[in-house]
């Protein structure tokens, strides 16, 4: 099973700023990476698919990177609509289909 | 639109069971990657299950043997039969769809999801 693991587990920023999030997989999963967000008392929503393509509607504020076993999600200017939990998920091998722990963005 | 709406959830003993239902519109669930993932009360996310177009299904090993996962083409729902149910398995229910961009689908990259449905599992 591949381990997803998110660091940090909480992001403190405040509205305008950047934010970095990290995901490192236990081994190679190529570009086959994904990251969702999920809002307080909402289903997640898909943001990036394959490492750095966005998702429909998903503003260009969002970027993805990465390849291999370290990803990365980029949000250049923070809105108060993304404070929220994010996941990243892997499809390389599976089953298990694999999530990591989740970062919680929150304001600072 | 395309919408997902589970239902099904509650409050169910130790080694009962529950069928959690996800009721689709706005596409057909037979012709899509489906999917089940599951939170626990102020967890992350763990997948559960997936059907592919064919009928084929997968599991987690937490619920393999006791969990089912089926379609209904006439009333295009999915379902999910949960038997033997633990306390570890109390947690909301998601039901999502592979997600489609244009013409073309990725089987395993899941939107939309439904809202979920809250299984709890105490005596």
């Amino acid at each position: 099973e591949i381990v997803l693991t998110q660091s940090p587990a909480t992001l403190s920023l405040s509205p305008g700023e950047r934010a970095t999030l990290s995901c490192r997989a236990s081994q190679s999963v190529s570009s086959y990476l994904a990251w969702y967000q999920q809002r307080p008392g909402q289903a997640p929503r898909l943001l990036i698919y394959d490492a750095s393509n966005r998702a429909t509607g998903i503003p260009a504020r969002f970027s993805g990177s990465g390849s291999g076993t370290d990803f990365t999600l980029t949000i250049s200017s923070l809105e108060p609509e993304d404070f929220a939990v994010y996941y990243c998920q892997q499809r390389r091998n599976w089953p298990p289909l694999t999530f990591g722990g989740g970062t919680k963005v929150e304001i600072k | 639109e395309v919408q997902l709406v589970e239902s099904g959830g509650g409050l169910v003993q130790p080694g009962g069971s529950l069928r959690l239902s996800c009721a689709a519109s706005g596409f057909t669930v037979s012709g899509n990657y489906m999917t089940w993932v599951r939170q626990a009360p102020g967890k992350g996310l763990e997948w559960v299950s997936l059907i592919y177009t064919d009928g084929t299904t997968k599991y987690a090993d937490s619920v393999k043997g006791r969990f089912t996962l089926s379609r209904d083409t006439s009333t295009n729902t999915l379902f999910l039969q949960m038997n033997s149910l633990r306390p570890e398995d109390t947690a909301i229910y998601y039901c999502a769809r592979g997600y489609c961009s244009g013409a073309y689908c990725y089987p395993v990259w899941f939107d939309p999801w439904g809202q979920g449905t809250l299984v709890t599992v105490s005596s």
